[in-house]
Formats: structure tokens, sequence, C-alpha cells
């Protein structure tokens, strides 16, 4: 079956500096992928999505990259923010699987003031 | 534009009871999913819901199941509940229509504790 994980588990970086969030898939047939964030005591929230025929997509302060051929999903936060701390998710989605969605373990991201 | 809701927030109870839990899909969203999540699995899939009807089914024992209302609003129960069952339950809606993939925009979940 599809899995979906993190390369690390916790990310602590600086007020200000860049932050790099990085998912790595194992179903080279998934048409989608989105970046949710989480805060704590809430449900993940929509960030960006990029579909599998595209190799970059940006959004305000965050750019997602794909790499089909390793299988592997970046989140790139610019400027990162205290705000910007949370539980990041990377989630596939499949239409041979009905288009049911498929979460990573989360990565933990703490921005040091 | 309200979004999705799920009630009760936490939810306490003993091995061996059931419990109900429900979710208030965004309006005109007609895709209901749920989710366990827990700090070891992460988010795992339960099933989806769309227009009453079960569309797709995770690896969960037949302890869970859930149903969806004409409203599009669902509620999952789990029965015989056992202490590993402890987690946050999320349920997710999307605007999916029939073959599209859309958005899910989840709740804030159900703190469920098993003792």
């Amino acid at each position: 079956g599809e899995s979906v994980g993190l390369h690390l588990p916790t990310l602590s970086v600086q007020e200000g500096d860049n932050s790099i969030i990085n998912c790595a898939y194992s179903n080279s047939a998934s048409d989608y992928f989105i970046w949710y964030k989480q805060e704590s005591g809430k449900g993940p929230q929509f960030i960006i999505d990029i579909r599998s025929n595209m190799d970059k997509r940006q959004g305000q302060r965050v750019t997602v990259l794909l790499n089909k051929t390793v299988k592997h999903l970046s989140l790139q936060i610019a400027a990162t923010q205290p705000g910007d701390s949370a539980v990041y998710f990377c989630a596939e989605i499949s239409r041979s699987t009905g288009n049911q969605f498929y979460f990573g373990t989360g990565t933990s991201l703490t921005v040091i003031p | 534009k309200a979004g999705v809701t799920q009630t009760p927030r936490y939810l306490i109870k003993t091995r061996g009871q059931q419990v109900t839990l429900s979710c208030s899909p965004i309006s005109g969203h007609r895709s209901v999913s749920w989710y366990q999540q827990t700090p070891g699995q992460g988010l795992q899939f339960l099933f989806e819901y769309f227009s009453e009807t079960q569309r797709n089914k995770g690896n969960f024992p037949g302890r869970f199941s859930g149903r969806q209302f004409s409203n599009s609003r669902s509620e999952m129960n789990v029965s015989t509940l056992e202490l590993g069952d402890s987690a946050l339950y999320l349920c997710a809606s999307s605007l999916e229509a029939s073959g599209a993939v859309g958005y899910e925009f989840f709740g804030p979940g159900t703190r469920l504790t098993v003792l």
C-alpha cells in the first residue's frame, strides 16, 4: 500500500529564516499532493497543493516542490514567523484509490524568536 | 461560512463502552471523511461517506462504523471501546463532485480518552 513519510520529525528554525519540510511518498501513481498545517488543539488546515504534472507551486510565503523522480515533496516557508510553529503534514491522493487521502505522521516546526 | 464542526470536543469513556461522535460538514459539502490521529500513527483514514453511502473504508475493525444523513451530517460509532482507541478523531468535509478531487477541510476533532 501507499506510505507517506517525513524525513525529520522535528525542525527548529530562527524567526526570519526559511524553513524546509520534506516528505517522501511511495505511490508513483498519486496525482495530487497537499500540505497541511496543524496547530495545537486544532484540526489540520490546508496550506497549498500541487498536482503531479507540476514541479513547483508558490503561494503566499510558501512554495511546494515536487520531484517525481525520487518521489519527494517539500514545503518551503519563507521568513518563518512564530505563528508558523505547528505540525506540518503532507498528504497524497490517488484517483486509483478512490481519491483517498494518505497522510504522513508530520513534522513539528518550532520557530525560535 | 461556518467550518466543519465536531461534537463533543472531549470525551472520556471506559473500556467496553460505546461512543458516538458527530460531524457537521461545511454547508454544501457532500463528502465526509473520518480519521483517527495518534502520536505514533499519525492520521489514519477510517472511512468516507458521500451522499449517504460509504465510498471508502480504511483498515479498522468492524467496531468502527459510521453513517451519513441526508443533510450530509455524519456520525461515527465505536463499540466495545479499547484503551488503544484513545485518540483524536478528525472529521473532514470536501466539495467533491463525482470523480473530482476536492480539498478536505478539517474540524477541530474530538479527543476521546478510554480509561
